[in-house]
């Protein structure tokens, strides 16, 4: 399966924990999204990556979250000091850049529960 | 501002008829629209796009419309199948660096 994959699956942890996700995205694509997903709700966007560069970052990203693609291939996604309010699903997307506009493909996501 | 939304936040269609989930944008600068189909406790996944030079695509049982006048977009599955259940988002790219703004989505049900 080459498509993009996220690790792991599920984290519980307890308020004021430091937590780490990670997002492998598809070998050739060059993009990479973050994005926090609650419940009914739609994914919103909290930051992307063009290779190793960090170009954008939503309002919603605040000094706790850090986000990293070091070497333009895989990208981690830090929360310190968790908050219950951090509860969501973290997706990640990635896709190719191009003139007409690159479709996003995104993995399965990680579910963030704190206690 | 820029905003995608989606008429019905829930539809219920039997099984073997069609479905259609409609959405309306506010960006009239958006340039692309995507579908995606999200299953309880997956990412979402990618059905179909459309660009703006476009007022039709169609794929494997699906088919998007884009109505620019109006700023509507709509998702037609042909025979709908139980596997067909799901949340369904429309998404719009503004253009800039590929940033896609989502809706809050449309729930599938399959009436057996």
């Amino acid at each position: 399966d080459t498509g993009v994959s996220q690790n792991p699956r599920h984290k519980i942890t307890k308020r004021g924990q430091n937590v780490t996700f990670r997002c492998d995205p598809i070998s050739e694509h060059n993009r990479l999204y973050w994005y926090r997903q609650t419940l009914g709700q739609g994914p919103e966007f909290l930051t992307y990556f063009q290779n190793e560069a960090q170009l954008e970052k939503s309002r919603l990203l605040s000094d706790r979250f850090s986000a990293e693609r070091p070497k333009g291939s895989f990208s981690t996604l830090e929360i310190q000091r968790t908050e219950q309010g951090d509860s969501a699903m973290y997706l990640c997307a990635s896709s190719l850049d191009s003139p007409a506009g690159g479709t996003q493909y995104f993995g399965p996501g990680t579910r963030l529960l704190v206690l | 501002g820029e905003s995608v939304g989606l008429h019905l936040p829930t539809l219920s269609v039997q099984e073997g008829d069609n479905s259609i989930i409609n959405c309306a944008y506010s960006n009239s600068a958006s340039d692309y629209f995507i579908w995606y189909k999200q299953e309880s406790g997956k990412g979402p996944q990618f059905i179909i796009d459309i660009r703006s030079n476009m007022d039709k695509r169609q794929g494997q049982r699906v088919t998007v419309l884009l109505n620019k006048t109006v700023k509507h977009l709509s998702l037609q599955i042909a025979a709908t199948q139980p596997g067909d259940s799901a949340v369904y988002f429309c998404a719009e790219n503004t253009g800039r660096d590929d940033k896609i703004i989502f809706g809050k989505g449309t729930r599938l049900h399959i009436l057996p």
